[in-house]
């Protein structure tokens, strides 16, 4: 069964560092999204991407991140100087797109990110 | 954005019927009901999804209210494997799919 998957699987980064999280969605779905999941918290919506563009984002997704599908197989997010509050599980998930909000999305493993 | 109240958490026995309540009073007349689940260390992962008519697939069923203020997802043998948190969530509106996650429901299994 196709899946997404999410690279890496724990990322330990500095304060200040800009750091990269790969994303690959299942093939054929054209909505792809991020959602983050602080220790013991809620999950967060951060962004959500369609046709190459945001088409929604939530307050959390500041100026700090950035979204790119910068081929036709991978989807990143970036944030560009981490602050000890991005630390935080990250999950990648897909939808094929052709049932609106009935559309289920696909999560990935997510990607641990510790900022020290 | 419509909001759902759920228990924080519900036990029940290996291989019994589980029914997990979510109250959802103030939803719209267009709005999907959609449970999702986490397991342990895991991403969110598709459970079922209705509208107003009783649905069933292979993991669960979802039984809604007729006045659909409330829903209740049923797992009708839950396995060890069915240990997790359980969020219902409704669809945002019109041209918004983000998932709004609340705090869910952590089902324990006992063997």
């Amino acid at each position: 069964e196709p899946e997404v998957t999410q690279t890496p699987s724990h990322q330990v980064t500095q304060m200040g560092q800009e750091v990269i999280l790969r994303c690959v969605p299942i093939s054929n779905h054209l909505y792809f999204y991020w959602y983050r999941q602080i220790l013991g918290q809620k999950v967060e919506f951060l962004v959500s991407f369609y046709n190459n563009e945001i088409s929604e984002k939530s307050e959390i997704f500041d100026d700090q991140f950035s979204v790119e599908r910068p081929d036709g197989s991978n989807f990143t997010l970036k944030i560009r100087s981490t602050k000890l509050e991005d630390s935080a599980m990250y999950f990648c998930a897909s939808s094929d797109g052709t049932r609106g909000i009935q559309d289920t999305q696909y999560f990935g493993p997510g990607t641990r990110l510790t900022v020290l | 954005d419509a909001k759902t109240t759920q228990p924080n958490s519900m036990e029940s026995n290996e291989e019994e019927p589980v029914h997990l309540p979510c109250n959802h009073s103030t939803i719209s007349g267009t709005d999907y009901i959609h449970w999702y689940r986490q397991l342990p260390s895991q991403g969110p992962e598709y459970v079922i999804h209705g509208l107003t008519s009783n649905v069933n697939n292979r993991m669960a069923s979802l039984a809604i209210a007729e006045d659909r203020k409330s829903s209740t997802l049923i797992l009708h043998r839950a396995t060890l494997r069915d240990a997790a948190v359980y969020y219902c969530i409704l669809s945002s509106g019109a041209g918004s799919y983000q998932l709004t996650f609340g705090k869910g429901t952590k089902l324990s299994v006992i063997p």
